[in-house]
């Protein structure tokens, strides 16, 4: 346990549909992450916040929303995804020091299939 | 891009044994990390070694960083069974610390 909890763990959702990822994180981190990993590709960031303000978005269509109302929580909605979104979604939180060392916590990760 | 690429991408082993996984980088970075992620989980930090240093060890886990070679490598002695998962290295960069950059992974699997 990594102290990073997602719900849920599971979702399948038709393309249509809406639905959102939720992270929280007990870890008493001030930064946080989204990341996608796909089959037979390397894990992808898609949004990182720091103090609850976002301060990376790697290109990631606007089908995919993130939300970030305080440091111990984030969401990712989701709207009118494709098939080849489906992948495992991780939540990760960091603590921001003065080094620059950054050791990442992960959650579980929620399996999207999107139909 | 400096992107992490592991080697090998699949490691059969028995238990005891020990296994070593290689990966290498592109560019500057200012510290490497280890993960292992078990089948369909988030992943679990193993081990950081930064830039000035050029090995570390943490129980069975010993890791080496060559910054001239731009590789690193993880070696796990004494293999258990439950060491069967996938392992990346993930460099962080001097521009932004923050933005790891993971390999595809080493998938290792131990056999009893």
């Amino acid at each position: 346990e990594t102290g990073v909890t997602q719900t849920p763990r599971h979702l399948v959702m038709g393309m249509t549909n809406k639905k959102s990822l939720k992270c929280e994180q007990h870890l008493g981190h001030n930064a946080m992450y989204w990341y996608k990993q796909s089959a037979k590709k390397p894990l992808e960031l898609m949004f990182v916040y720091n103090f609850k303000e976002q301060t990376e978005n790697n290109s990631v269509p606007s089908r995919f929303s993130p939300e970030c109302p305080n440091s111990s929580h984030l969401f990712l909605h989701l709207h009118t995804l494709q098939p080849e979104d489906s992948a495992l979604y991780l939540c990760a939180s960091s603590s921001l020091g003065g080094g620059d060392d950054n050791e990442q916590f992960f959650g579980p990760g929620t399996r999207l299939t999107v139909l | 891009s400096q992107q992490g690429e592991e080697d090998p991408q699949a490691l059969s082993i028995q238990e005891g044994e020990n296994a070593t996984m290689n990966c290498s980088y592109k560019t500057s970075i200012n510290n490497l990390q280890w993960y292992r992620q078990n089948s369909g989980r988030g992943l679990v930090h193993l081990i950081l070694i930064r830039s000035n240093e050029r090995e570390k060890h943490s129980g069975r886990l010993r890791v080496t960083l060559d910054t001239s070679k731009k590789s690193s490598s993880l070696l796990i002695t004494a293999s258990r069974a439950a060491d069967t998962a996938s392992y990346f290295c993930a460099t962080g960069g001097i521009q932004g610390a923050q933005k790891l950059v993971f390999g595809q992974g080493t998938r290792l699997t131990i056999n009893p």
